[in-house]
């Protein structure tokens, strides 16, 4: 059974960081893309980033490039968001999502279940 | 940057047929997924590559996709389809989500 744990989620101040760790379980973590997915209180879905299985690629929303790094241990099965300069609009459910990929199309099929990160003063 | 444009909310009664659009600047060029959300629950894609089902989903959730709209459809909506319903689409190494739709059975 495929599942991702996500840990690493609390209440931190504007300007502090805060690192988010995703445990991975039941399929071969090496060979799939991973995503980092939030969902701020009462708001939609927003991409954070995405990693390539061998971490050779790496993409960020604009909203978190030059804040967030995306990391991943494929000999721990593991996935990471080190989360530096948190602004309260960071404030959101963390979802760490597996990307289904068949050619050119690339769908999130297994979700955690998220970790909440609170910025606020 | 990319946008994906859904309602904010669709009503059906149960039974009916219930479709869901997102439109964006030649949507029909890129592949689309839909998210199914309850309330306190995690995503669960309902749809990948335009029209595929995942394993489990039931063939009363369809989908289309060409020029600017991909659209969801649930055939024989039930109680339990009631949910958030978002489109997703990857455009310039970016994953862009739809705002999402309440689908509303009553």
């Amino acid at each position: 059974e495929v599942q991702l744990v996500e840990s690493g989620g609390g209440l931190v101040q504007p300007g502090e960081s805060l690192r988010l760790s995703c445990a991975a379980s039941g399929f071969t973590f090496s060979s799939y893309e991973m995503n980092w997915v939030r969902q701020a209180p009462g708001k939609g879905l927003e991409w954070v980033s995405y990693i390539g299985s061998s971490v050779n690629t790496i993409y960020y929303a604009d909203s978190v490039k030059g804040r967030f790094t995306i990391s991943r241990d494929n000999t721990k099965n593991s996935l990471s968001l080190q989360m530096n300069s948190l602004r309260v609009e960071d404030t959101a459910i963390y979802y760490c999502a597996r990307v289904l990929r068949v050619g050119a199309s690339l769908g999130f099929d297994y979700w955690g279940q998220g970790t909440l990160v609170t910025v606020s003063a | 940057s990319y946008e994906l444009t859904q309602p904010p909310s669709v009503s059906v009664s149960p039974g009916q047929t219930a479709s869901i659009t997102c439109s964006g600047d030649k949507l029909g060029d890129k592949y689309a997924s839909w998210y199914q959300q309850k309330p306190g629950q995690s995503p669960v894609l309902v749809i990948y590559q335009d029209n595929k089902r995942p394993s489990g989903i039931p063939e009363r959730f369809s989908g289309s996709n060409s020029g600017n709209t991909a659209t969801l459809t649930i055939s024989g909506t039930q109680a339990m389809d009631e949910a958030d319903y978002y489109c997703q689409a990857w455009d310039s190494n970016t994953a862009v989500f739809g705002g999402g739709t309440k689908l509303t059975v009553l």
